[in-house]
Parts: structure tokens; C-alpha cells; sequence
């Protein structure tokens, strides 16, 4: 399967800083990344949906000045939290897919675990 | 009412145990279904997709039931190496995933 990387794998962080996750999909061309994020026992929780040139789309409830998501190629995707806050605190995981018109497998990164101190 | 539905268990069985998972989806519409496979503090990933005329692979079959909007997965011999969450992930809509909060499964030596 393609391999999709994330950076960092794990970061600590002071309430109000800003943290910035990078998702890099190495061995394909990603035109759509998603941003997923896990609370301990729960589900992913899709967050937004980027695309390659384009403003992602959020999922309601998700505030999109505090996470924002830039696509600028088709192999890097960023999502940077914001002044976070301690709920902010979780398990970030980006995937990639090839193509765009039908269900292609998305190919997970190995996650982000942050924590807001 | 979520969109994905599954016992979170867990689950612990015997080592060569038969196991089942069952998963109950809302929209009527969701085309695609999948189970993946989480490790602790891992990302999921891909076990198999699941068909409604059925599919297995080795020692996993997975079933699809569209009338009653059921999934299911059933594990044959159980590997300790089988210890995992199970996650049950319906597709509606171009590329919109819907996780299950997952099934734990431990196998036991």
C-alpha cells in the first residue's frame, strides 16, 4: 500500500501556542487529504476534507480559524491548531487518497498524539 | 442517531476461537463498507472491504446485509496476533468515511 507520513509523531505544548502538523503522502500523488482526530475510546472524528489548490471543507462543528488546513501540493498537507487548549489534546491522524471521482482506500498516517499542558 | 454502530465489546477469546463482530449502519444510502484494523496508538488500517455477495480472505469473512444495514466480520482460529480494534467504516458519499468507535478484540494464550 502507499505510505503517508506525518510530522511530528507526538508534540507537548503550552496552552495558547500554536502547533502545525505536516502530512506528507510519499510514494503517490494525494489529491484529497482528510484530517481525522481521535479521542481516547472514541471513533475518528472526521475534521475536514482538503483538496490540492483549494480551501478544505469543514465538518460542522470543527472551527475553521482554529484549525486551518493548507493543501499546497499534492504531496503536503498541514494542519495547524491554533492557541490551543488542553481539550484541544488528541490523537491527530491525516489520510491520503489517489484520484478524486469515486472511493479510492485511503491510506492513513501513523498519527499525531498532541498534548496541551 | 450515529452513523456507524458497534459493540465496542471487549471481547477476549481463547486463541483458535471463532469470533463474530456486528455492525449497524443509518444511512440507507452508504455505498461502500469496510472493516479496519487499529493497534494501540496506531493508525487503522484496511482488513477488507465487504461485499454483499460476501468475501473472505484466509481466515476473515465479511458480510454485508444491505435490507438490514448490517455488517459483520467473522475471525476463524484466532492468532494472538488478532488483537486489535475492529473497525467498522461505511463509505456515502465521495470519500466520506464514517468510523465505528470500534470492537476490542484480545486473544488469550
Amino acid at each position: 500500500g502507499a505510505v503517508v507520513s506525518q510530522h511530528p509523531s507526538r508534540v507537548i505544548c503550552k496552552s495558547g501556542t500554536s502547533v502545525k502538523i505536516e502530512c506528507r503522502s510519499l510514494d503517490f500523488q494525494a489529491t484529497t487529504m482528510f484530517w481525522y482526530r481521535q479521542f481516547p475510546k472514541q471513533s475518528l472524528m472526521l475534521m475536514a476534507t482538503s483538496n490540492e489548490g483549494s480551501k478544505a471543507t469543514y465538518e460542522q462543528g470543527v472551527e475553521k480559524d482554529k484549525f486551518l488546513i493548507n493543501h499546497a501540493s499534492l504531496t503536503l498537507s498541514t494542519l495547524t491548531v491554533t492557541s490551543a487548549h488542553p481539550e484541544d489534546s488528541s490523537f491527530y491522524i491525516c489520510s491520503g487518497v489517489a484520484g478524486g471521482v469515486s472511493y479510492n482506500e485511503q491510506f492513513f498516517g501513523p498519527g499525531t498524539r498532541l498534548t496541551v499542558l | 442517531r450515529k452513523e456507524v454502530e458497534q459493540d465496542p465489546g471487549p471481547f477476549n477469546v481463547p486463541e483458535g476461537a471463532t469470533v463474530a463482530f456486528n455492525c449497524t449502519y443509518s444511512n440507507s444510502a452508504s455505498q461502500s463498507f469496510f472493516w479496519y484494523r487499529q493497534d494501540c496508538r496506531k493508525e487503522p488500517k484496511l482488513l477488507m472491504s465487504v461485499y454483499s455477495s460476501g468475501n473472505e480472505d484466509g481466515r476473515f469473512t465479511a458480510q454485508l446485509n444491505r435490507a438490514s444495514q448490517y455488517i459483520s466480520l467473522l475471525i476463524r482460529d484466532s492468532k494472538l496476533s488478532d488483537s486489535a480494534t475492529y473497525l467498522c467504516v461505511v463509505q456515502t458519499g465521495a470519500n466520506n468515511l464514517f468510523f465505528g468507535t470500534g470492537t476490542r478484540l484480545t486473544v488469550i494464550p
